[in-house]
């Protein structure tokens, strides 16, 4: 069961480079979610899905967009990178047919924009 | 949203007992308490949820005070691996399923 899947690992973009960030589950969960963290910083969340085909904006989307055409895999894309961007970023699920469920985590990806 | 607060940063020996503390004075009825760690460059790792209820699995105890208002995650023989950052999170209510993740409190236990 491998869970949370991101790719790729790592990334260095130039300013102005686009790239999709790649997030796959295999728990057949219906909720998924985008972070970013910076340095010495806690996790702010950049988008998230409640199901196939749907998307919402978190607290820090602008400069972001994603797609849930699948419901295993949520896409994250960064249109035209910017050095702002460079972050550490988690994908995340979680079930959504229990009050108490919780998240599932990948392993992250380090993008750096030079 | 019910508001967090938790000490920047604890010392705990290995083999000891750790124990953190988090403060939910703004807690709803309907809310629960979770707890995440992240251990260095990692992604964030579930550990424990509860309501009103004390809780404990094969990682951790939670203690949630008769008033809710606050909380303690117990590590009962704290080792190197459980250095992290330690965060302790209010679900949202309603259907709003986003966790907000604060600075939480780094934990460095020492041999």
């Amino acid at each position: 069961n491998a869970g949370v899947t991101q790719t790729p690992k790592f990334r260095v973009l130039k300013t102005g480079q686009s790239m999709t960030l790649l997030c796959a589950q295999d728990m057949n969960h219906e909720y998924m979610y985008w972070y970013r963290q910076d340095p010495g910083m806690g996790l702010r969340l950049i988008h998230y899905s409640v199901g196939e085909g749907t998307t919402a904006k978190g607290e820090v989307p602008d400069g972001y967009n994603v797609s849930r055409l699948k419901k295993q895999n949520f896409l994250l894309g960064l249109e035209s990178a910017a050095p702002s961007q460079t972050s550490v970023y988690f994908c995340a699920s979680s079930s959504g047919d229990s009050p108490s469920r919780y998240y599932t985590f990948g392993s992250g990806t380090r993008l750096t924009v030079v | 949203d019910a508001k967090t607060t938790q000490p920047p940063s604890m010392d705990c020996a290995e083999g000891r007992a750790a124990n953190l503390p988090c403060n939910h004075s703004t807690i709803s009825g309907n809310e629960y308490v979770y707890w995440y760690r992240q251990i260095h460059s990692q992604g964030p790792q579930y550990i424990i949820h509860g309501l009103k209820n004390n809780e404990t699995n094969e990682m951790a105890s939670l203690i949630i005070t008769e008033d809710r208002k606050s909380s303690t995650l117990i590590l009962p023989h704290a080792t190197l691996r459980d250095t992290a950052v330690y965060y302790c999170i209010v679900r949202p209510r309603g259907n709003d399923y986003k966790l907000s993740f604060g600075a939480g409190t780094t934990v460095t236990v020492r041999a």
